[in-house]
């Protein structure tokens, strides 16, 4: 079955700017996270959606949203970029969250400039 | 959620078993220990899941002693496209509860011919 789908691939964007990212799970799969990877920060938690409601919430500013559609894909907004934004932003989908196993997608690497 | 604590990074030669021991010692009664590899530009992949004992699979193997304060990840015969970062992940995360992956620094493996 098709994995996890991430779009786009990569994206640049300017300070200032807003940004939507996209992601479409595993069919089936009803939960879906979001995480930010740095090099300095490392893999974190960003949000987790759940048939269409937030479940579960990182540490992260107000200018980091989503939303889950009825079909389960999900989308990440990040509003007033500002340059520390620039990261890998990772999509992960399970069929039930908790402690199932995650599918990752190959991520959405934005450059802030 | 307990804090993992892993060998910043590890070195091996192709062919020989890799042992990377993660340390919990903070884990709870209903935690659970999960075992992700990543490779650079692409999102974590699940490996293995444990509680306690040992657990095994295609590709790996999960030791947890009986006080769960511990736990390795062993890889037999390791290949150079082992190379990776190993993340050691504990939480509980029941059924139907949100799903909140916490990476810590992981464990660097370098393989080589």
């Amino acid at each position: 079955k098709a994995g996890v789908t991430q779009t786009p691939r990569y994206l640049i964007k300017t300070r200032g700017q807003q940004v939507t990212l996209s992601c479409s799970p595993i069919s089936g799969h009803r939960s879906v996270s979001w995480y930010q990877q740095t090099p300095g920060q490392g893999l974190q938690f960003l949000f987790e959606y759940f048939s269409e409601t937030q479940r579960n919430k990182g540490n992260f500013p107000g200018r980091f949203s989503g939303r889950q559609f009825s079909n389960s894909r999900s989308e990440m907004n990040v509003s007033t970029l500002e340059l520390g934004d620039s990261a890998l932003y990772l999509c992960a989908s399970s069929f039930q969250g908790g402690r199932a196993e995650a599918f990752f997608g190959q991520g959405t690497r934005l450059t802030v400039v | 959620l307990a804090k993992t604590t892993q060998p910043i990074s590890m070195d091996s030669y192709e062919g020989q078993e890799v042992n990377i021991t993660c340390s919990h010692n903070n884990i709870a009664t209903n935690d659970y220990i999960t075992w992700y590899q990543q490779f650079p530009s692409q999102g974590p992949r699940f490996i293995i899941q444990g509680y306690k004992t040992k657990v095994t699979n295609e590709v790996a193997s999960l030791f947890i002693p009986a006080d769960r304060k511990s736990s390795t990840l062993s890889l037999p015969r390791v290949s150079l496209s082992d190379t990776a970062v190993y993340y050691c992940l504990v939480g509980d995360g029941g059924t139907g509860t949100a799903s909140k992956l916490t990476f810590g620094t992981g464990t660097r493996l370098q393989v080589t011919l």
